[in-house]
């Protein structure tokens, strides 16, 4: 059975460092690999994704996230936070082919980026 | 871009109510999908449908049912609220399982 982990419930970051919210997952396809952010009082964005290819993906608003087979991890970065990426993030997966169209999500981690 | 346009925001019903969340998008996509959010919890899969008339079981789906009759709109069906069943409720859809999802903003159901 698919599933994922954010070992972190919560990472507080000083705005202009860098950020890393860690996601692990364990699927018995090949994954397919989602992060998404929820803005308080708002629905979920899609960040990126992970398919296939390069193992560096990035997304939006300067996000990036790293495919490590090896370590299942697919942990999200930013090379330099901003208060306004203070949010919930939230990492998915989705088991191809076997899992079809179902996407298991994580619990997800709060990041709060302080001035 | 795509809209997923969930019908209330906001929801307060009481226990043994049968409940209607309305969730409607407008890019033809195939794949719809309900899921409940709840802190720590994350989010859980209620119900999917990957076309007209046809659903699929999520990780938790008593309580609950589904309807599809059209491609644009999926609705999820509290056949009687209970109190446990208080949650943020995000109807999703995506055009396949190579992409992302599309959320709707939510609906807050409080069931007193």
């Amino acid at each position: 059975a698919q599933s994922v982990a954010q070992p972190e419930d919560q990472v507080n970051v000083a705005e202009g460092n860098p950020l890393t919210v860690k996601c692990t997952y364990s699927v018995s396809g090949n994954p397919y690999l989602f992060w998404y952010v929820q803005y308080p009082n708002r629905g979920l964005q899609f960040l990126l994704k992970y398919i296939t290819g390069d193992n560096l993906v990035k997304g939006s608003y300067g996000f990036e996230a790293e495919f490590n087979k090896s370590q299942t991890s697919f942990h999200l970065k930013k090379p330099s936070a901003l208060v306004s990426d203070s949010a919930l993030y939230f990492c998915a997966v989705r088991d191809n082919p076997t899992g079809g169209f179902k996407t298991i999500f994580g619990a997800g981690t709060r990041l709060f980026v302080k001035a | 871009d795509v809209k997923v346009t969930q019908s209330s925001r906001y929801l307060v019903k009481r226990t043994g109510e049968k409940v209607f969340l309305e969730c409607v998008q407008d890019m033809d996509h195939e794949n719809m999908f309900w899921y409940r959010q709840d802190p720590g919890l994350g989010l859980r899969l209620i119900y999917f449908s990957y076309d007209v008339k046809m659903k699929e079981k999520g990780d938790i789906p008593e309580g609950y049912s589904v309807s599809r009759e059209k491609k644009e709109r999926f609705s999820l069906i509290l056949e009687s609220a209970s109190t446990n069943q208080t949650s943020m409720y995000l109807c999703a859809s995506s055009l396949t399982g190579a992409y992302g999802y599309t959320f709707g903003s939510g609906t807050r159901l409080t069931v007193v």
